[in-house]
């Protein structure tokens, strides 16, 4: 089973500052990984998928990269909407598995 | 529009049975992998179940392998997860999603198990 963990679990940030999200792999996933954005209450949302692909209505704000083992989901400038817990997930093998998720928060 | 409907949740005793059934439209569904995810309150996402398009894979978390069993029909653009041998830790939210990333997802729908 592929174990993702994600850091740091909380990120305390101001609107308008940069977010950094990592997600490390315990084996490659190649490129095989997905970031989803879940806001208090609300379905989860993919924001990308294939490491860097971002998904359809996803401002570009948001970026991913990475391959392997290690992943980075980039947040540029924090509208208040960002506000939110952060889920990575890889689908390159069964079982599918989902990170620990990443609290951004206001700081 | 993708749009995907999850019903059939509800409250049942542990060792209990539900069935939970995702509608679909809105895309090609015989094309697509299908998902069922779930998130116990106040939890993070689980991966459960998925199936092939075809249904001729089926894959499934070892937390309920042998009680939980996924299903899908084409023509009727729906699949499924029939949930036995309940537990209290199957408490969750029960989204349905689109694909082995979930690109689409329901709007998700509460099972709780309790004596």
């Amino acid at each position: 089973e592929v174990v993702l963990t994600q850091s740091p679990a909380t990120l305390s940030l101001s609107p308008g500052e940069r977010a950094t999200l990592s997600c490390r792999a315990s084996q490659s996933v190649r490129i095989y990984l997905a970031w989803y954005q879940q806001r208090p209450g609300q379905v989860p949302r993919l924001l990308i998928y294939d490491a860097s692909n971002r998904a359809t209505g996803v401002p570009d704000r948001f970026s991913g990269s990475g391959s392997g083992t290690d992943f980075t989901l980039t947040i540029s400038s924090l509208e208040p909407e960002d506000f939110a817990v952060y889920y990575c997930q890889q689908c390159t093998s069964w079982p599918l598995t989902f990170g620990g998720g990443t609290r951004v928060e206001i700081k | 529009e993708v749009q995907l409907v999850e019903s059939g949740g509800g409250l049942v005793q542990p060792g209990g049975s539900l069935r939970l059934s995702c509608d679909t439209s809105g895309f090609t569904f015989i094309s697509y992998w299908m998902t069922w995810v779930r998130q116990a309150p106040g939890k993070g996402l689980e991966w459960v179940a998925n199936i092939k398009f075809d249904g001729t894979e089926k894959y499934y978390a070892k937390s309920v392998e042998g009680r939980f069993t996924i299903s899908r029909d084409n023509a009727k653009r729906s699949f499924y997860l029939q949930m036995n041998g309940l537990r209290v830790e199957d408490t969750a939210v029960y989204y349905c999603a689109r694909r082995n990333f979930f690109d689409y997802w329901g709007q998700g729908i509460m099972v709780a198990v309790s004596s």
